[in-house]
Order: structure tokens, then sequence, then C-alpha cells
């Protein structure tokens, strides 16, 4: 029943590891997000991505890259991790086109701990 | 450069009104958001203005001026479960949504 999921909930690190976080939506969405929600609550968007264009928001250093295999997911790799990179991580999908708002549809969150 | 602002934090009382206001500013506008997000959890949508004027949908409505750069959220009969973070959130021309810190609403009995 799940519209947006993530996996995992929580995920604790150390420094200089690599992790991955997965995400899948079943709303047969055309696009899909990954946010980042620092402790100050600020929801910055860090990529955009549909089955035509990846839209990269430029402040987002390149240890940060997302794959997808299927118009369904859209996974967040995360290289050589950094203490600052300690946040809640976030997914979202919506439907493209004018008529949809494009409201989007959030996952439940991903709180990153980096040790 | 593209700016959300709204108030860090209101108080209200349970059954009172209160209103979050939002102003923006974008390149370019195809509409303002606003979504709950409730402490430890996802943000959910409340609601969506492209026009100007007044939304209503049940005890939440949505107001926007285009020409102000301005919008607010109002909550009515307020309730213990509404205590949460309102955030506003405005689309620029490129379909990106620009998001504001967010408004916590503490209600008090």
């Amino acid at each position: 029943d799940t519209a947006v999921s993530q996996t995992p909930k929580y995920l604790v690190t150390q420094m200089g590891n690599d992790k991955s976080i997965k995400c899948e939506q079943n709303l047969g969405h055309d696009t899909m997000y990954w946010y980042k929600q620092d402790s100050k609550k600020f929801l910055k968007i860090m990529f955009s991505y549909n089955n035509k264009e990846l839209i990269i928001n430029e402040t987002v250093p390149n240890r940060f890259s997302p794959k997808s295999p299927d118009k369904a997911h859209l996974n967040l790799h995360i290289n050589s991790l950094e203490l600052g990179d300690s946040a809640v991580y976030f997914c979202a999908s919506s439907q493209e086109g004018r008529d949809f708002m494009e409201t989007q549809y959030f996952g439940p969150g991903t709180r990153l701990l980096v040790l | 450069g593209q700016n959300i602002d709204q108030p860090t934090e209101m108080t209200a009382t349970e059954g009172a009104i209160v209103q979050i206001n939002c102003t923006y500013q974008t390149s370019g506008f195809n509409g303002l958001f606003w979504y709950q997000q409730h402490a430890g959890e996802a943000p959910t949508f409340l609601s969506y203005n492209v026009l100007d004027g007044l939304e209503e949908k049940g005890r939440f409505s949505s107001f926007l001026s285009r020409s102000k750069g301005y919008s607010y959220l109002l909550l009515k009969e307020l309730q213990m479960k509404d205590s949460a973070s309102y955030l506003c959130a405005a689309m620029d021309s490129n379909y990106q949504l620009i998001w504001g810190a967010g408004t916590k609403l503490i209600i008090k009995p």
C-alpha cells in the first residue's frame, strides 16, 4: 500500500564509508526526487529525475549520485561519507504534466548519522 | 536569488484560528504549495494555489496573491493533532520547488 518507500529508515555509519539508500514508488509517477533535510529543517533539493532528464542541484557534491534502474526506483549512492552528510534524506515522486499540480509525495525518510 | 520566508514558530490555542504567512521570490512562478510535517515524519501535501484568491478545504484554507508574492495558510478549529511544521514551497519556472524552512505550530489546550 505504501506509495513511496525508502530503505533503510535509519543508517549509522563511519566517515569514509560508501552507502546507498533505496527508493521505490508504486504510483506510476514520471518524476522522482531526492531531498536533504538538515537540522534546521530546510528541505534542499538534491536531484530530480524522469526518463528524459536528470537535474542536479549544482551545490550537491559529486560524492552523491542517483541511480535509476527503472521508472519506479531512484536510489541514492553516497561515496566517502562525511560528518556533514548527517541529515534526513527524503525521496519523493510526482506525476509530470500541468494538470496534475505536480504534487510531490514523500517517502518516510532515511535518517543518516555519520560518526 | 530565490527565497521563501515564513515565521519560525507560532503558538495557538485549541479551537482557535491561526494564519501562517509566507512570502516568496522565485524565478518565474508555477504555483504555491503548503505541506504539513509532523515531527519525525515526511511532509504531506495540504494545498496548491496558482491563481489569486482563497482555496478552502475543510478546516484548512490557503490564499495567494501573486502580485504581492504572498500566501497564507489558515487553520480553523485547531486540534492538538495540528501541532506540526507547515512548509511553504513555491514552484519556479523550471517546475522546481523552492522550500521555506517551515513554521513550527504549537497548539496549547
